[in-house]
């Protein structure tokens, strides 16, 4: 298994323009999470999402961040419009629910964001 | 921009000592806690979860201890090698199983 997969791996862009993250869940996996990881406030939860529907989104920002699941193998991540505050690492990582099972999340390597 | 960032507690061990990283935790309701293993440009790495109803788990050269009585969580690794070198991050779950909160970490740095 390839792990969880996130693209791109390094992001710069301007103030104002959109950015797309994309994420591939481990294959069987129901859950899917956005975590965003910066200096100044940790690991936080952004979204996450179970059988593709989104479950809780209380750690989204502000309107301009969104995040889809169209199918069970694909996420995106969408800010629009971005500013420098975005600037963090933004992880994915997924995780199979059944109860008493292990709930370990599997982690992506992450997206590197700088805005300028 | 930020001028100030979280101060992580750094743990500075020899190598082949043996390490313990604590944690404590908030909320009495959390019945789930997981240890992460964070190396430099890399995601976080599950190492090790314990269920409230025990006190203390095992696994290979890591031990996980649970005092529920002053919400307190440990990690001991046994034998303390460079590659132990990381952040460790404790997590407990809140507001259902598969929703987890995550701790500020703690950089553990092995002195060869």
């Amino acid at each position: 298994d390839a792990g969880v997969i996130q693209s791109p791996r390094h992001e710069v862009t301007e103030m104002g323009q959109e950015v797309t993250l994309r994420c591939k869940p481990i294959s069987g996996h129901d859950y899917l999470f956005w975590y965003r990881q910066t200096m100044m406030r940790g690991l936080e939860l952004l979204i996450y999402f179970n059988n593709n529907v989104p479950i809780d989104d209380s750690g989204m920002p502000e309107d301009r961040f969104s995040a889809k699941m169209p199918n069970a193998s694909f996420s995106t991540l969408k800010i629009q419009p971005s500013e420098p505050r975005d600037s963090a690492v933004y992880f994915c990582a997924s995780s199979f629910g059944r109860r008493r099972a292990n709930y370990g999340y599997t982690f992506g390597s992450g997206t590197r964001l700088t805005v300028v | 921009g930020e001028s100030v960032g979280l101060h992580l507690p750094t743990l500075s061990v020899q190598e082949g000592d043996n390490s313990i990283i604590n944690c404590a935790y908030s909320n009495s309701a959390s019945d789930y806690f997981i240890w992460y293993k964070q190396e430099s440009g890399k995601g976080p790495q599950f190492i090790i979860d314990i269920r409230s109803n025990m006190d203390k788990r095992q696994g290979q050269r890591v031990t996980v201890l649970l005092n529920k009585t002053v919400k307190h969580l440990s990690l001991q690794i046994a034998a303390t090698q460079p590659g132990d070198s990381a952040v460790y991050f404790c997590a407990e779950n809140r507001g259902g199983y598969q929703k987890v909160t995550f701790g500020t970490g703690t950089k553990l740095q092995v002195i060869p």
